[in-house]
Order: C-alpha cells, then structure tokens, then sequence
C-alpha cells in the first residue's frame, strides 16, 4: 500500500479563481489519478496524471480546465482554474502501484467556491 | 455504456446484525473489482477486493462475493458495528491493464444500536 497526503485539506475560493492541489505519495508509484466528488456523489475520475508528458483526461474534463502535472513519480498537482460554484467538491488524488496493482485514496481536498 | 450500480442507496442494520451491500456491473469483461468504505470528510479505504478467477475472498468480518453469470458482486459484513457506519463504493476495473476504475453510486450503512 501507500500513504498519500493533499494540501489543502480544504479551501474556500472565490470565483474566477484558481486553487492548486498536491498530492504526495511515500513511495514511488506508476499510477497517479485525480477524482472528483461532487457532495453526496460518488467518484468521477478526471484524469491520469503521466510522469513527465500530458495527463490524459476523461470525457468532460479538458486541460485548460483543470491542468495538470506530474514531475516525478510520488507528486502530482491538480489546478482548478477559473472556478465557478459548480466546482464545489471534494477532490481526490489515488495511486495504483503494479507491485501491488489496488487503488487507494488520499484524504481529499474539500474545495467550495462562494 | 459502461457503469456499476447500486441496488440500494441507504442501508439500516442493527448492530451485530449482518449486512449486506449490492452491486451490479455492466462490462462483462471486467476482471478485478474493490470495495472501498468512505467515512464523513475522508477519502475512500480499501477495504477488500477480488478477481474475476474467484467467486468468493474472505477478510477480517468482511466477505465479497462475485457472480459473474448475473454481473453481480456483494460485500458481507458480519457482526456490523458502530464503526462501520460510512458510504460503500464498489469500484470495477473497466478496461484491463489501464488501472481506470468505474464507481457504483455508493450505499450507505447506518448501523443502529
């Protein structure tokens, strides 16, 4: 398994503004995602986030939107830019590692945009 | 298109009481599956998985069963305490080898005392 942070835990934005989140896992892994969790909703994957080139996003989910990077293999960060009230949610980094091949989950960053 | 369902959207128990929790499929081809628990405010906890070569894994108090002839996977929870009170998602794998992970719509356990 592994352990996984994200800063912040939570923020209050306001709209038109942009929040980066981090994510920073205890060892290396060869996947890293980033979901989001829109409030009494399940998980919808936004993106994988590639070591070193693009991440690559899921349908509805676009890059100028919601950037990302992954400049080596334990950290990651999501940009929510521009935000409007609708991005209210909590968001969550996961890493998959192939020894192990399970997902697990950090804490979130709770985000609401006034 | 692909998706993972959930028969039931709250489930009440009485404690000590076991419980239950469903979960549909769609893709048939779909191979490893994983039920994660999510408490107020934290992110989601494995909590067990299984392949598609098995029918049945066991854990501490929590077995899954799947059936892949009905697209069907359920998690048991014996002698359900207070504890265990959270949101239960289970997750598919939807194209093997990519590690994307579909998730059902979640069920939550209210144990009662």
């Amino acid at each position: 398994s592994a352990v996984i942070s994200q800063k912040p835990s939570r923020d209050i934005c306001q709209r038109g503004t942009s929040l980066t989140i981090q994510c920073q896992v205890d060892s290396q892994v060869t996947m890293m995602f980033w979901y989001r969790q829109q409030p009494g909703q399940s998980l919808t994957l936004i993106a994988t986030a590639n070591q070193g080139s693009e991440a690559t996003y899921e349908s509805g989910f676009v890059i100028d939107k919601f950037p990302i990077s992954r400049p080596n293999l334990t950290f990651s960060t999501l940009t929510v830019s521009n935000m409007s009230p609708e991005d209210s949610s909590i968001y969550l980094c996961s890493v998959v590692g192939l020894a192990w091949g399970e997902q697990y989950f950090g804490p979130g960053t709770r985000l609401t945009v006034t | 298109g692909e998706s993972v369902g959930l028969h039931l959207p709250t489930l009440s128990v009485q404690e000590g009481d076991n419980s239950i929790i469903n979960c549909a499929y769609s893709n048939s081809a779909s191979d490893y599956f994983i039920w994660y628990k999510q408490e107020s405010g934290k992110g989601p906890q494995f909590i067990i998985d299984i392949r598609s070569n098995m029918d049945k894994r066991q854990g501490q108090r929590v077995t899954v069963l799947l059936n892949k002839t009905v697209k069907h996977l359920s998690l048991q929870i014996a002698a359900t305490q207070p504890g265990d009170s959270a949101v239960y998602f289970c997750a598919e794998m939807g194209h093997s080898g990519t590690y994307k992970y579909i998730f059902g719509t979640g069920t939550r356990l209210k144990v009662l005392a």
